[in-house]
C-alpha cells in the first residue's frame, strides 16, 4: 500500500508569495491532519480536515488556510508569506484512530 | 494551557537501555504517544498508552505513565544504532488522530 505523499518536497518562496501544498493520503483514509515543524517552535498542529470539513483548528492565523477534496486529497495554503513561515510542513492520514495514523515525508518550505 | 516538556539531548552507549522522559500538563490528556522522527524523514508513531494504563511494552520498548506526576518515559532496551533519531512524546484528548500536541522532542544519540 502507498504511503502519504506530499508534494513538492522542497520549496523556495519570496516573502509576499503565497504557496499551496499537496497531501495525497494513504487509499482509504479520510482524515488528513497538517503540522508546522520549526526549530524554535517544535511541532505544532494547524488544521485537521475529515470528509471534506475541518475538523479541529490549531491557533494558526487566517493566512493559513486549507481544504480537502472528494478523494481526501489536501491542501493547504499560506498566503502573504513571511520569513517565520519557513519550516518542514507534515501532513498525517488516518482512517480516524491514532494507530492508524501514518506522516508523510513533509514538504520543506524556505521563504526568502 | 496545554504543555510537554522533554529534554533536548540523551547520549548512550550501544547495547544499554535508553530512557527518555517527557512531562505534560493537561490532566484530561487521554492518550499519550511516543514518535520517532530519522533525518529527513517524517515521524513514525512508535507506540501509544490510555491515560488508564501504567505500563506498555512492545518488544524492545516500554512505556511507563505515572498519572498523579504527569510524568511519561519511554524505555529503549538494547538500544542499537539505528534508534539514533528524535523521539517526541505527545497527547491528545481522544483517539481521533486529530490536535495532538507534541514535545520538542528529544534527540537520542548512540556512542560506540
Amino acid at each position: 500500500k502507498a504511503g502519504v505523499t506530499q508534494t513538492p518536497r522542497y520549496l523556495i518562496k519570496t516573502r509576499g508569495q503565497q504557496v499551496t501544498l499537496s497531501c495525497s493520503p494513504i487509499s482509504g483514509h479520510r482524515s488528513v491532519s497538517w503540522y508546522q515543524q520549526t526549530p524554535g517552535q517544535g511541532l505544532q498542529f494547524l488544521f485537521e480536515y475529515f470528509s471534506e470539513t475541518q475538523r479541529n483548528k490549531g491557533n494558526f492565523p487566517g493566512r493559513f488556510s486549507g481544504r480537502q477534496f472528494s478523494n481526501s486529497r489536501s491542501e493547504m495554503n499560506v498566503s502573504t508569506l513571511e520569513l517565520g513561515d519557513s519550516a518542514l510542513y507534515l501532513c498525517a492520514s488516518s482512517l480516524g484512530q491514532i494507530n492508524e495514523q501514518f506522516f508523510g515525508p513533509g514538504t520543506r518550505l524556505t521563504v526568502l | 494551557g496545554e504543555d510537554v516538556e522533554q529534554s533536548l539531548f540523551l547520549s548512550v552507549r550501544e547495547g544499554d537501555s535508553s530512557v527518555i522522559n517527557c512531562t505534560y500538563t493537561d490532566s484530561s490528556s487521554t492518550y499519550l504517544y511516543w514518535y520517532k522522527q530519522e533525518p529527513g524523514a517524517g515521524l513514525q508513531l512508535l507506540t501509544y498508552i490510555f491515560s488508564n494504563m501504567d505500563m506498555k511494552q512492545d518488544q524492545r520498548l516500554t512505556v511507563l505513565l505515572n498519572k498523579k506526576d504527569k510524568h511519561l518515559s519511554l524505555r529503549i532496551a538494547d538500544t542499537q544504532t539505528g534508534d539514533s533519531a528524535i523521539y517526541f512524546c505527545a497527547e491528545s484528548m481522544d483517539s481521533s488522530a486529530s490536535k495532538i500536541i507534541f514535545g520538542s522532542g528529544t534527540r537520542l544519540s548512540i556512542r560506540p
